[in-house]
Order: structure tokens, then sequence, then C-alpha cells
């Protein structure tokens, strides 16, 4: 199972939105629901921000939203702040019964 | 508070074993799956193997499959992972995780350290 492809990096200034993309086959994104976002900032545990595509777990801002338009995924970050700056990971179900993870994206706050 | 508490981890050479555990804490653990998620040093998360909550039903990435063997004690609230013939490439930090490949991810540890290396 290839890992899902995601940009290297992304970058915003403060206030500003970003859009980080995820992209992967009918097999997994394309095929399921069960697309998830997830925070992570180096040493720290990982941080669910997005689950089922579009669904916040309580807690999360409301800046952050999911969408998917058939094999990609994505993950919006609107009113960028500066604590928003971390790794950001897609992940997603996929027919094998197993779950693949993107290669990452870290989200640089200018 | 859910809490999930890693411990086992260390240096071990090629070939070698080495059991990960993680103590559950703030839920009813036997209701959910359960996960073990790496990252190896400079690289993205990669999904290792998930429990169902009764412990019947276990997964496991193409990677660790036929080394690895995922198992849990619901009377312990502990979830292991047996890592048999680690390879260099096992290098990682490990995470345990609530969730499963359909249930979201929603909690993970802090990570334990495991080293291959001779």
């Amino acid at each position: 199972q290839s890992a899902l492809t995601q940009p290297a990096s992304v970058s915003g200034s403060p206030g500003q939105s970003i859009t980080i993309s995820c992209t992967g086959t009918s097999s997994d994104v394309g095929g399921y629901n069960y697309v998830s976002w997830h925070q992570h900032h180096p040493g720290k545990a990982p941080k669910l921000m997005i689950y089922e595509v579009s669904n916040r777990p309580s807690g999360v801002p409301d800046r952050f939203s999911g969408s998917k338009s058939g094999n990609t995924a994505s993950l919006t970050i609107s009113g960028l702040q500066a604590e928003d700056e971390a790794d950001y990971y897609c992940s997603s179900y996929t027919s094998s019964s197993t779950l693949v993870f993107g290669g990452g994206t870290k989200l640089t706050v200018l | 508070e859910v809490q999930l508490l890693e411990s086992g981890g260390g240096l071990v050479q090629p070939g070698g074993s080495l059991r990960l555990s993680c103590a559950a804490s703030g839920f009813t653990f036997s209701s959910y799956a359960m996960s073990w998620v790496r990252q190896a040093p400079g690289k993205g998360l990669e999904w290792v193997s998930s429990v169902s909550g009764g412990g019947g039903g276990t997964y496991y990435a193409d990677s660790v499959k036929g080394r690895f063997t995922i198992s849990r004690d619901n009377s312990k609230n502990t979830l292991y992972v047996q890592m048999n013939s680690l390879r260099a490439e096992d290098t990682a930090i490990y995470y345990c995780a609530k969730g499963s490949m359909r249930q979201r991810l929603d909690y993970w540890g802090q990570g334990s350290l495991v080293i291959v290396s001779s």
C-alpha cells in the first residue's frame, strides 16, 4: 500500500488561509469516508483534527475544516495562527482493511 | 481524562525481540479498538497494527506481518505489541493510539523509542 500524496510543505501568514491536499486512489480516499487529519508537533503526541472527512472532535477550533472530492481530500485552516505551525498527516482506511498515512506536510506560519 | 502510556522501548540488536506495552486509563478500554503507529527518524507516520476491542480481530501492515503480534489484556487495560526478527528499518518511535482503521485515532500516547542496531 503506497502512502497517500501530500505536499511536503505549505506556508502562510497569520490570518490567511491555507489548504493541504491528500491524494490517494479509489481503493482508499476515493472509496471510503474514513479520512482523518492529525496535527503533530515534534516530540509530542499527534492530535486528531478531522475525522470521517469533515468532522471535528470537540475542542478543535472551527478554523479547521476538511473535505473530499474524488480521490483527493483536503484540510483547510483559516485565520492561520502561530500555534498552527506543525506537521499535518492525512490517513485513510483502505480496501485491504489497513490504514494508510500521507507523507506529511510541514506547515510554516510566516 | 484519557491517558495512554507506552513502555518497553530500548536498544535491541538486529534479529532480536522486544515487547512494547501501552497502559490505558480514562475510558472503557475493552470497548475500543487500539492501534500502534510508528515514526522512523526523519520520516512520516506509518500505521503498524490494530486490534479489535475484544482482541479477536487483528490487522497488520505488510511491513511487519509475520514478525509483529498485537494483543491486549482487557483485565489490565493494557495493549501490547511483540516485535520479533527486528530490522534496522524498524527503528522508530512507536505510538499507541485509541481507535483503528475505521474508528478515529482520537488519543495517542507520547511514544516509546525503539532502536535496532548492533
